[in-house]
């Protein structure tokens, strides 16, 4: 059974530091995804890793994947209040079988 | 990318009742997931949903209790069968976007059972 683990659970940063949060899987696989969650609110795509090596901006955000390590990373720079949600990394064997990350929860304190 | 309109929002249930949940895409996919996410929990894969034949359940999640339906390509329910206070989740569904770039997600149904 393919396991997803991520670090730190829970995250407490103030704004404008930077931090990781890292993604580790069990099983190869050549497709990681990240996504944020707002309290009570579905979840919202923020990347798709397609191949190792790739590398995704967005904003402050910032993806990584590493398939041999078996690692995926998302950087924050500059940490601001907006940024505070649960992020959820997500991984695919299959087509089909999609599983996910423990969650971390980020919080960004002034 | 498709949009998925998800329904209940929200339901407060008796114990031993059940709940049947919605979710209606503005195109037609083949496949539908149906997940859980338990309080402070990450998400789990309850089945997926193929249209014209039988659901396909994880590990932990049966027919009996999360009886799936999948009418057609646009459309799926999930119902939440004798429910007990356990079974209060969010419960969400789910489809592939095209191009293998990911999956999209209904706005989720947070379930509470009494």
């Amino acid at each position: 059974e393919l396991k997803v683990e991520q670090n730190p659970l829970f995250l407490s940063m103030q704004e404008g530091k930077n931090y990781t949060i890292y993604c580790n899987y069990s099983t190869t696989s050549d497709r990681l995804y990240w996504y944020r969650q707002d309290p009570g609110k579905s979840l919202e795509s923020l990347f798709v890793l397609l191949s190792n090596g790739a590398v995704k901006q967005e904003g402050r955000l910032m993806a990584s994947l590493d398939t041999k390590a078996r690692l995926s990373t998302l950087h924050i720079t500059a940490a601001v209040h907006d940024l505070s949600a649960t992020y959820f990394c997500a991984v695919s064997l299959t087509g089909n079988q999609f599983y996910f990350g423990t969650g971390t929860s980020l919080t960004v304190i002034p | 990318s498709a949009v998925i309109s998800q329904k209940p929002s929200r339901d407060i249930c008796q114990r031993g009742t059940s709940l049947t949940i919605q979710c209606q895409v503005d195109s037609q996919v083949t496949m539908m997931f149906w997940y859980r996410q338990q309080p402070g929990q990450s998400l789990t894969l309850i089945a997926t949903a193929n249209q014209g034949s039988e659901a396909t359940y994880e590990s932990g999640f049966v027919i009996d209790k999360f009886p799936i339906s999948r009418p057609n390509l646009t459309f799926s329910t999930l119902t939440v069968s004798n429910m007990s206070p356990e079974d209060s989740s969010i419960y969400l569904c789910s489809v592939g976007l095209t191009g293998g770039s990911g999956y999209t997600f209904g706005s989720g149904t947070r379930l509470t059972v009494v």
